[in-house]
């Protein structure tokens, strides 16, 4: 079945405890991102990746770093979380085709708290 | 500064009839736009999309109408059924790929039976 996968899909943590969310998708797209979504603010991109080793900012990329050391992977990484990152997480990928064949596919979720 | 407006937050529709989620956008280099929609606890599902070189796209009960001269895109639900509420996501991306797509606040649809 093709799908992204995040883990965990909920986590609370403390200001300062670095920590990783894990994406992973099975569909060999070369496309993935990260969004994040707030109420009252839609879906906003963090950092997005066109291929393995190529990556880039989106509109919110401030407190996060990525890596994508692998295609199907692109961990989300909060080196020294606060309480303004406490948020609902959203991985998706695509193919990044032509018009009409890259739709993106997005993963259920991580629910995170920061105290 | 928001390139995807969703104005309306929630909209509420009796069974049956139709339902109509608007979306108008300012950047005039979007050229392929979609919608999604979302369940809670899941992730956003890609409903229908459209380019810009269409006015029109139709996939069963849905249908995505786009009027570029007044960026504008709207998402007809015909009939509308219990199932279809949940939030909807207009997104716009510019170049002929799905790469940094840009979404709108959403709009939630309640369909009452």
């Amino acid at each position: 079945e093709a799908q992204v996968t995040q883990n965990p899909r909920y986590l609370i943590t403390v200001t300062g405890k670095k920590l990783t969310v894990t994406c992973s998708q099975n569909m060999n797209h070369e496309y993935m991102s990260w969004y994040r979504q707030d109420p009252g603010l839609g879906l906003r991109q963090i950092y997005y990746s066109m291929n393995v080793e190529v990556t880039d900012k989106g509109d919110v990329p401030e407190g996060y770093k990525v890596s994508r050391k692998e295609k199907r992977n692109f961990p989300l990484i909060l080196e020294s979380p606060s309480p303004n990152q406490t948020s609902l997480y959203f991985c998706a990928s695509s193919s990044g085709g032509t018009v009409g064949t890259d739709t993106q596919y997005f993963g259920p979720g991580t629910r995170l708290t920061v105290l | 500064d928001q390139q995807v407006k969703q104005n309306s937050p929630s909209l509420s529709v009796q069974e049956g009839r139709i339902s109509i989620l608007n979306c108008d956008y300012t950047n005039s280099m979007f050229d392929y736009f979609l919608w999604y929609k979302k369940y809670p606890a899941e992730g956003p599902t890609f409903l229908i999309s459209i380019s810009s070189i269409k006015d029109k796209n139709e996939d069963g009960r849905f249908t995505v109408f786009l009027n570029k001269s007044a960026k504008h895109l709207s998402l007809h639900i015909v009939p509308s059924q219990p199932g279809d509420s949940a939030v909807y996501f207009c997104a716009a991306s510019a170049g002929n790929s799905g790469y940094a797509l840009n979404f709108g606040k959403g709009t939630s649809l309640l369909v009452t039976p």
